[in-house]
C-alpha cells in the first residue's frame, strides 16, 4: 500500500513558537493531502485541504493564520502552528489521495504528529 | 446533519468470536465511497476496507467484510473470529465523489477479551 511519512512524531515546545510538521508521500504523487486534528478519544476534525500549487482551504472555524499550510511539490505539504498555545495541543495527522480514478479514493494516513505546548 | 454516525462507543467481544461494528451515513450524492479504518493506541490509522456505492457485492479483505445496505445507508463492519490484536478505536468513512474529502464516525472502541 501507499506510505505517508510525518515529521516530527512528536514535538514539545513553548508557548509562543511556531512549529512545522512535514508530510511526505513516499512513493505516490499526491496533488491533494489532508490535515486533521484529533483531540484524546474523539474522532479526526478535517482542518483544511491542502492543495499542490495553489492555497490551501480551510473548514469553517480553523484559522488560515494561524495554520498556516504549504504544499509546495506533489509529495510534500507542511503544516506550520504558529504561535503556538496550550490549546493548540493534540495530535495532527496527514493524509494523501493516491489517484483520482475509481478504486485509488482511498486516503492513505501518516502516522501523526503528537504535539504538546507548554 | 451528521454525514456519519457510529452509534457504539465501545464494544466488548470474545477472542476467535465475530463481531459487527455499525455504521450510519447520510449523503444525497448518488457515487460514495465508504471506508473502514483501524487505530490503534499508537495512533495511526490503517485502511481496513472499502465499499463503492455502485459495488454489487459486499467487500471483503481477510477478517474483514463490510455489510453494505444501501437501502437503509448502512456499511458496518463485520470482524470474523477475533484476535486479541483487534482491540483498537475503528472508524467509519465516506467520500462522496462531489467532494474531495473524507467525513469520519465518532469511532467505536473495540476490546476484544481472552
Amino acid at each position: 500500500g501507499a506510505v505517508v511519512s510525518q515529521h516530527p512524531s512528536w514535538v514539545i515546545c513553548k508557548s509562543g513558537t511556531s512549529v512545522k510538521i512535514e508530510c511526505r508521500s513516499l512513493d505516490f504523487q499526491a496533488t491533494t493531502m489532508f490535515w486533521y486534528r484529533q483531540f484524546p478519544k474523539q474522532s479526526l476534525m478535517l482542518m483544511a485541504t491542502s492543495n499542490e500549487g495553489s492555497k490551501a482551504t480551510y473548514e469553517q472555524g480553523v484559522e488560515k493564520d494561524k495554520f498556516l499550510i504549504n504544499h509546495a511539490s506533489l509529495t510534500l505539504s507542511t503544516l506550520t502552528v504558529t504561535s503556538a498555545h496550550p490549546e493548540d495541543s493534540s495530535f495532527y495527522i496527514c493524509s494523501a489521495n493516491r489517484g483520482e480514478s475509481r478504486g485509488e479514493e482511498t486516503q492513505y494516513f501518516g502516522p501523526g504528529t503528537r504535539l504538546l505546548v507548554l | 446533519a451528521q454525514k456519519i454516525t457510529q452509534t457504539q462507543p465501545g464494544m466488548f467481544v470474545q477472542e476467535k468470536e465475530a463481531v459487527t461494528l455499525d455504521c450510519t451515513y447520510d449523503t444525497s450524492d448518488p457515487s460514495y465511497g465508504l471506508f473502514w479504518y483501524k487505530q490503534p493506541s499508537s495512533g495511526e490509522m490503517i485502511f481496513l476496507i472499502y465499499q463503492g456505492s455502485y459495488d454489487q457485492q459486499n467487500a471483503t479483505e481477510g477478517r474483514y467484510s463490510l455489510n453494505f445496505q444501501k437501502a437503509r445507508k448502512s456499511a458496518n463492519l463485520v470482524i470474523s473470529a477475533s484476535q486479541l490484536g483487534d482491540s483498537a478505536m475503528y472508524f467509519c468513512a465516506m467520500r462522496e465523489d462531489n467532494f474531495n474529502k473524507f467525513y469520519f464516525g465518532s469511532g467505536t472502541k473495540l476490546n476484544v477479551k481472552p
